[in-house]
């Protein structure tokens, strides 16, 4: 169980340029999440989806941010015209069986996003 | 709407001490309460379950309980180890969200 592997671990760019993370969940999860984690804000949730399918995306800012899942072993967040603002660790996590009262969330390693 | 209040940012601790982190929720749902904990470079892992009010959650040598009646669920250990230096998070599932606690670092000091 290779676990959920997230690319790249890091990441610098200018202000202004475009970033995209990329996350493979665990085989066979069927729902896959993805946070941002700063020192300030802490962990915060940005969008999840189940079965390919987004579900919910009322984390994600409503510009520059895009979250997708062209099939079930990965899923991509991009970030247009980044800004300083946007450094911080995205981190993505698959679960099994999701259920808030059954599921277990497992996380990647996360990729640390430095815009400059 | 549901929240979680994990008010201890920081604890420092020496080896072999007794850990006590507390939180408090509030939910209209029938709540589940997670402990994860976060080690540097990594990502959160689960440490914890608990879904039923009063019941204890063990796990490497922690326990966790939750208070229907104060609202509150705590994570406990007997005698901490420089190993479990984290940072640990207090979740509530309900309704398909997990909340999220703002983290409890802990520090054991040498």
């Amino acid at each position: 169980n290779a676990g959920v592997i997230q690319t790249p671990r890091h990441k610098v760019t200018g202000k202004g340029q475009e970033a995209t993370l990329w996350c493979e969940p665990i085989s066979g999860h069927s729902a896959v999440f993805w946070y941002r984690q700063t020192i300030v804000q802490g962990l915060e949730f940005l969008t999840y989806f189940r079965n390919q399918a987004p579900i919910d995306d009322s984390g994600m800012p409503k510009e520059r941010f895009s979250a997708q899942m062209p099939n079930q072993s990965h899923s991509t967040l991009k970030i247009q015209s980044t800004q300083p603002q946007d450094s911080a660790v995205y981190l993505c996590a698959s679960s099994l069986n999701w259920g808030a009262n059954t599921g277990q969330l497992y996380f990647g390693e996360g990729s640390k996003l430095t815009v400059l | 709407g549901d929240s979680v209040t994990q008010m201890q940012g920081q604890v420092t601790l020496s080896e072999d001490d007794f850990l006590f982190i507390n939180c408090t929720y509030s939910t209209t749902w029938y709540p589940t309460l997670f402990w994860y904990v976060q080690y540097p470079g990594e990502g959160p892992q689960l440490l914890l379950k608990v879904t039923t009010a009063n019941n204890k959650g063990i796990s490497r040598g922690f326990e966790a309980t939750y208070d229907k009646g104060t609202t509150s669920f705590h994570l406990q250990k007997a005698s901490v180890q420089e190993s479990d230096s984290a940072v640990y998070y207090c979740v509530l599932g309900s309704n398909y969200q997990l909340i999220w606690g703002s983290g409890t670092k802990l520090i054991i000091k040498p």
